[in-house]
């Protein structure tokens, strides 16, 4: 079955950056989009953009532009996301989660995810 | 960006009873050259990733129950569970992936009465 299996809980200083990891298994790695997703503790969802693993290809919101990097080794099947100038903000768990592109809409961000991750608690504290 | 509100934030409904969530779009995610709303719904249980419900607004993702449905159309939409079970319990959201960036609801939860 597709499984997204991410790597573990992280603590950071503000100011220094994180790097998570996404390996996937169940599918053709360079098939479908691979995106992340953030949620604070008792809040809601926040996405941080997209990454097409096989031009590597990637996307960002505005917010983000600048501070998220996603990238990926096709020879493992792993993606990467990488957060810098963290803050006490940046405190939340990150998922992975798959967006596949429907054929009408194939140039576009334009999918629902699935499957997610388990997700990585990343905590900034001094 | 299109901004998506969920009603109510909470609810408590009785198991066997029907729960109703709603959803409203800031703008229509409604796609005219094929008709499809692109529009999903998940489910978080505590301690869980979300959980694909629902896409194009209505139709179940493979192995959800049958209680679960999504109506609507444009920018007014809802998921009912159509008779509430214990396992039923969580958090539900929606999320338009009409336009970037793609946004959630905050979320609606689900509770025992």
């Amino acid at each position: 079955q597709v499984q997204l299996v991410q790597s573990g809980a992280e603590v950071k200083k503000p100011g220094a950056s994180v790097r998570v990891s996404c390996k996937t298994s169940g599918y053709s790695f360079t098939s479908s989009d691979i995106n992340w997703v953030r949620q604070a503790t008792g809040q809601g969802l926040e996405w941080l953009g997209w990454m097409n693993p096989n031009s590597g290809n990637t996307g960002y919101p505005r917010k983000f532009q600048g501070r998220v990097t996603m990238t990926r080794n096709t020879s493992i099947n792993t993606a990467y996301l990488e957060l810098s100038s963290l803050t006490s903000e940046d405190t939340a768990v990150y998922y992975c989660a798959r967006g596949t592109r429907n054929n009408n809409d194939r140039y576009f961000i334009r999918y629902w995810f699935d499957p997610w991750g388990q997700g990585t608690l990343v905590t900034v504290s001094s | 960006d299109i901004v998506m509100t969920q009603s109510p934030d909470s609810l408590a409904v009785s198991l066997g009873e029907r729960a109703t969530i709603n959803c409203k779009s800031s703008q229509s995610v409604l796609n005219s050259p094929n008709k499809k709303n692109y529009l999903a719904w998940y489910q978080q249980k505590p301690g869980q990733p979300p959980k694909l419900l629902i896409y194009w607004a209505s139709t179940r993702e493979s192995g959800v129950p049958d209680r679960f449905s999504g109506s609507g159309s444009g920018t007014d939409f809802t998921l009912t569970i159509g008779s509430l079970q214990a396992e039923d319990v969580a958090v539900y959201y929606c999320q338009q992936y009409y336009g970037t960036p793609l946004t959630f609801g905050g979320g609606t939860k689900v509770e025992i009465k």
